[in-house]
């Protein structure tokens, strides 16, 4: 069974279109994250939520906006996609008192054109 | 920049010997640290933690030790094998924070 699960797991698109990608969880989490991995493999804290709750928000342009239907899901939807977003992008969830072990997802590969 | 670093970015051993990773950490109020596998294609993966209040856990394989003084972090590997290949990231969470503090990571690469 997988744990988290991302998709797609590949993205391909053109400067200027719109985009999501979808995070779903099924350890019964109530904290889930998002990444992201640069090419250098450095790995960033971009959004995390407690309980459907926006917890954390780093300095991310607000072309990057997620959204949390239920504690089992956290999306990711990027407007005005531009050439420095491709990454690769990770959900990750944990308990919140078990934060510093979390369990990711197998990354959504972007790549802007 | 971010607080949490590594020593060398690339580690090559030979299958069978102990590899040691090491971090630089310049945060002193995070709670924990904690090692991170990535293997090629994954997310990555939770190894190991300790309690800031800890110098040394062992758990299956591997020891991880933390020295204060120094703000040094190390991950040891006994009797590397193949699948241990993968990049290694420290990570801390600060005090107040939710969320994963990453250092840059190590690759380290095992031969038979």
């Amino acid at each position: 069974d997988t744990a988290v699960s991302q998709t797609p797991k590949y993205l391909v698109t053109q400067m200027g279109n719109d985009k999501s990608i979808k995070c779903e969880q099924n350890l019964g989490h109530d904290t889930m994250y998002w990444y992201k991995q640069d090419s250098k493999k450095f790995l960033k804290i971009m959004f995390s939520y407690n309980n459907k709750e926006l917890i954390i928000n780093e300095t991310v342009p607000n072309r990057f906006s997620p959204k949390s239907p239920d504690k089992a899901h956290l999306n990711l939807h990027i407007n005005s996609l531009e050439l420095g977003d491709s990454a690769v992008y990770f959900c990750a969830s944990s308990q919140a008192a078990s934060r510093r072990a979390q369990y990711f997802g197998p990354g959504t590969r972007l790549l802007v054109l | 920049g971010e607080s949490v670093g590594l020593h060398l970015p690339t580690l090559s051993v030979q299958e069978g010997d102990n590899s040691i990773i090491n971090c630089a950490y310049s945060n002193s109020a995070s709670d924990y640290f904690i090692w991170y596998k990535q293997e090629s294609g994954k997310g990555p993966q939770f190894i190991i933690d300790i309690r800031s209040n800890m110098d040394k856990r062992q758990g299956q394989r591997v020891t991880v030790l933390l020295n204060k003084t120094v703000k040094h972090l190390s991950l040891q590997i006994a009797a590397t094998q193949p699948g241990d290949s993968a990049v290694y990231f420290c990570a801390e969470i600060p005090q107040a924070g939710t969320a994963l503090i990453f250092g840059k990571g190590t690759t380290l690469s095992v031969s038979s």
